[in-house]
């Protein structure tokens, strides 16, 4: 299947500082979503984005299909976004394959 | 309220024992899925369904299974054969097995086996 590699494995952030996650891919995807995964388990959905670049408030990504690689920007972090983030990607007709995630901490 | 329900939240069972996961969506999705994540690590499938009473398996489905009986519908049993199924436990659906669909988590379900 196709690899998925996310960095950095751990990230330490004070409240309001900006940051920028990474996910590296293996083949050529149509399906990519990113993920917020809760201290309590819970996944949400962030984005879903195969290209192009998208922004949802304080977030957004940007995908370089080409050289495949896809960003997850967050700016003006709080300790709600604490958790890890997950991308995840797809070719035609098969289910998602995650990433082992970046786990992030904000702290006060 | 739409979504996707698991249950039980926790389980506890004896090595040897097989054991059934819930899974209900009322989103009307035809595709579910179960994966398994481990401490520190990223999910794992084990099975998807794209229809009722069909489904595949994912990169780790030796010692589970599943049925698809109703769209609403995909429990998972982790059977004895399963070396070491202490983790936890996501089921997951979407509008379809294709690219542009949103893919949607229950709360899991956390699995011990002593």
């Amino acid at each position: 299947g196709i690899q998925v590699e996310q960095s950095p494995p751990d990230l330490i952030l004070q409240e309001g500082a900006n940051s920028t996650l990474r996910c590296n891919f293996s083949d050529s995807v149509n399906n990519l979503q990113w993920f917020h995964q809760n201290p309590w388990g819970q996944l949400i959905n962030l984005f879903y984005i195969p290209s192009g670049t998208k922004q949802n408030g304080r977030l957004s990504a940007t995908t370089v299909a080409t050289e495949r690689y896809s960003l997850l920007y967050i700016s003006s972090s709080q300790t709600t976004d604490s958790g890890v983030y997950f991308c995840a990607v797809a070719d035609s007709g098969y289910a998602l394959n995650f990433g082992k995630g970046t786990s992030l901490l904000v702290t006060p | 309220d739409g979504g996707i329900t698991q249950s039980p939240k926790y389980l506890f069972r004896k090595e040897g024992q097989n054991v059934t996961l819930s899974c209900e969506q009322n989103l009307n999705h035809d595709a579910m899925y179960w994966y398994r994540q481990d401490p520190g690590q990223g999910l794992r499938l084990i099975y998807y369904s794209q229809i009722v009473n069909d489904f595949q398996k994912g990169d780790i489905a030796e010692g589970y299974s599943v049925s698809r009986e109703k769209k609403e519908s995909f429990p998972l049993t982790v059977t004895s054969a399963q070396k070491n199924p202490t983790a936890f436990y996501l089921c997951a659906s979407s509008l379809g097995v294709r690219s542009g669909n949103t893919i949607y988590f229950g709360e899991g379900s956390w699995l011990t086996v002593v």
